[in-house]
């Protein structure tokens, strides 16, 4: 089984604070990504990598920084939290390769962030 | 406009009936498509791809219409734990990035 982890499922923090989200996959995958969900809006993509210190921004990165030294480990980084970053971010993983190929992606539980 | 519309239900239809949603997208350059579901407070799975002859996994079909850019998910016989929230997801193949519409609720009373 697939198996993608992050490491709170809810995180309060303060106006300013830097914040990391961690998140790990167990499967090799190369491709991992990380997304925010906010009622009306769906699932929007904020960075992603295809390989080892690779990344890409997504359709919403301002913000937002992302660090991937290993391959199992995806890390988001909120250089200075703001009220406007409270949502729910998720991190998915998914085989090489393009997303019209099986577009399978799995993702981990999620992280609830309130920024106060 | 989104790249990719559905309406948000909630679709409340009892046990046994047959629902239907409809997930329409803007770029015709869109090639590859899947249905995905979210359960509440869970992370979204997915639920299947969507080919051009449409396809049929049990009580699931999913159809695809390119003229009109939209694609749909029938579910038939419906059962209380088909509850959730139905996500459309778009994707080019010249892309690493799938494109989720915000889901359409289903909401299956016994």
């Amino acid at each position: 089984d697939v198996k993608v982890t992050q490491s709170s499922r809810y995180l309060v923090k303060r106006t300013g604070e830097k914040v990391f989200l961690e998140c790990v996959q167990d499967m090799d995958h190369e491709n991992m990504f990380w997304y925010r969900q906010d009622p009306g809006l769906g699932l929007r993509l904020i960075y992603f990598s295809y390989d080892v210190k690779m990344k890409e921004k997504g359709d919403i990165p301002e913000g937002y920084s992302v660090s991937r030294e290993k391959k199992e480990r995806f890390s988001l980084i909120l250089e200075s939290a703001s009220t406007n970053q409270t949502s729910m971010y998720l991190c998915a993983s998914s085989f090489p390769g393009l997303a019209g190929v099986g577009g399978e992606q799995f993702f981990g539980p999620g992280t609830r962030l309130t920024v106060l | 406009r989104k790249e990719v519309e559905q309406d948000p239900g909630p679709f409340n239809v009892p046990e046994g009936a047959t629902v239907a949603f409809n997930c329409t997208y803007s770029n015709s350059a869109s090639q590859s498509f899947f249905w995905y579901r979210q359960d509440c407070r869970k992370e979204p799975k997915l639920l299947m791809s969507v080919y051009s002859s449409g396809n049929e996994d049990g009580r699931f079909t999913a159809q695809l219409n390119r003229a009109s850019q939209y694609i749909s998910l029938l579910i038939r016989d419906s059962k209380l734990s088909d509850s959730a929230t139905y996500l459309c997801v778009v994707a080019m193949d010249s892309s690493y990035k799938l494109i989720f519409g915000s889901g359409t609720r289903l909401l299956v009373r016994p």
